[in-house]
């Protein structure tokens, strides 16, 4: 069964440094979403891209955040200036778009950033 | 406020008795509704999925759910749960019936599982 993939699947960095977290998502699909979990909480939407431009993001997804699909495949996060508090669990995820809404939303298996 | 409720953070049971993971919405209209379920260390997967038709829908796993409008509730059953089901389960929304939208997802409950 097709997947999405995410690498690194752990990244440590230094508060105030960039993080690029990279996604894969199934081939063919065309919404793209970025989610992310900080330790012991609940998953909590980022944003969602479609058509080359962001079509949602929360109140979470500031300046500092970023997505970008570089190429055919790609679907990445940035973050410009690491803060303690992004350390978290960002998973990656992507849907076909071809049932109104009513395909599935499939999940990668996640990049832990640890901010130190 | 729009919200998905999971009212139990820990439920422990035997293995092989019932289970049951409560989940409550409260939306102007009736979400997509979803179960994932998130092993150790491990990404997000479905279990199972409503969006309209039969209230009683059939996941992997041999999990269910059932829908009831009048309770703004979507449980989550299973009749005989095995030590591998161990994990954290969560009940998501979908509220706005659209491609390009978002899963809103509950607190979690985490299952242990007693030998």
């Amino acid at each position: 069964e097709p997947e999405v993939t995410q690498t690194p699947s752990h990244q440590v960095t230094q508060m105030g440094q960039e993080v690029i977290l990279r996604c894969v998502p199934i081939s063919n699909h065309l919404y793209f979403y970025w989610y992310r979990q900080i330790l012991g909480q609940k998953v909590e939407f980022l944003v969602s891209f479609y058509n080359n431009e962001i079509s949602e993001k929360s109140e979470i997804f500031d300046d500092q955040f970023s997505v970008e699909r570089p190429d055919g495949s790609n679907f990445t996060l940035k973050i410009r200036s690491t803060k303690l508090e992004d350390s978290a669990m960002y998973f990656c995820a992507s849907r076909a778009g071809t049932s109104g809404g009513t395909d599935t939303q499939y999940f990668g298996p996640g990049t832990r950033l640890t901010v130190l | 406020a729009q919200s998905v409720t999971q009212p139990d953070i820990h439920i422990t049971v035997s293995e092989g008795a019932s289970l049951e993971l409560r989940c409550n919405y409260s939306y102007g209209a009736t979400p997509y509704l979803f179960w994932y379920v998130q092993s150790p260390g491990q990404g997000l997967q479905l279990l199972l999925k409503y969006f309209s038709g039969d209230t009683l829908v059939q996941g992997i796993k041999g999990f269910e759910a059932e829908f009831k409008r009048s309770q703004s509730s979507f449980n989550l059953r299973k009749p005989s749960v095995h030590w591998s089901d161990a994990a954290e389960y969560f009940c998501a929304v979908d509220p706005s019936y659209s491609s390009a939208s978002k899963i809103i997802f509950g607190s979690g409950t985490r299952l242990s599982i007693r030998p």
